[in-house]
């Protein structure tokens, strides 16, 4: 059974840091690996999609990588502004489900 | 930009009654979803399902559960008797696969309290 596990739980930045949030999983017989933002209360708006084949992707000021041997994947903020202040999912793709991390919930103080 | 639409946005429910929550995915997807978040809790997977029938369900997914897609554009998840720990925000999801390639499209999401 697949386990998500985000590391860290929180994280408090002063704005225009640059950050990086961690994913590890433990099954690497995935589709593709999603990050989500999510902010209280509210949906999930995906961020960024890493297929199995790929290594990484970028948009905008974030980037994610993702290394299935090492059953890791980083989301990579760069600039942070107060407007990123949310909580941030990773949630990995098989064949039928989506399994989810239970996200970093980020502070970006002014 | 197409989107998935979930209602009502939030439901209150007396316990034991039944519910129906309500999706119209994105119209030209195949597979479906449903998944819940207890508050403060993971988001979970409920269910997946294509040509009209289930494909996966977790463990969750018990017998008071039930999906449908009656008329070709809604998909809908009933609670038959619903209970005080299923209230939690439900999302819905919709998308399109390939070979290696699995991608879903959230819902706002319907929140039910079951009182």
């Amino acid at each position: 059974k697949q386990e998500v596990t985000q590391i860290p739980a929180a994280l408090s930045v002063p704005e225009g840091e640059n950050l990086v949030l961690n994913c590890s999983f433990t099954d690497s017989a995935i589709y593709n690996l999603q990050w989500f933002r999510q902010d209280p209360g509210k949906g999930l708006t995906s961020l960024l999609l890493i297929q199995s084949s790929q290594r990484e992707q970028t948009s905008g000021r974030l980037n994610a990588s993702l290394d299935k041997s090492s059953g890791r994947s980083t989301l990579y903020i760069a600039a942070s502004q107060p407007g990123d202040s949310a909580t941030y999912l990773c949630a990995l793709v098989h064949n039928n489900d989506m399994r989810f991390g239970a996200g970093t919930r980020l502070t970006v103080k002014p | 930009e197409p989107e998935v639409t979930q209602t009502p946005s939030h439901q209150v429910t007396q316990m034991g009654q039944e519910v129906i929550l309500r999706c119209v995915p994105i119209s030209n997807h195949l597979y479906f979803y449903w998944y819940r978040q207890i508050l403060g809790q993971k988001v979970e997977f409920l269910v997946s399902f294509y040509n009209n029938e289930i494909s996966e369900k977790s463990e969750i997914f018990d017998d008071q559960f039930s999906v449908e897609r009656p008329d070709g554009s809604n998909f809908t998840l009933k609670i038959r008797s619903t209970k005080l720990e299923d209230s939690a925000m439900y999302f819905c999801a919709s998308g399109v696969k390939g070979d290696s390639y699995n991608e879903q499209f959230f819902g706002p999401g319907t929140r039910l309290t079951v009182l």
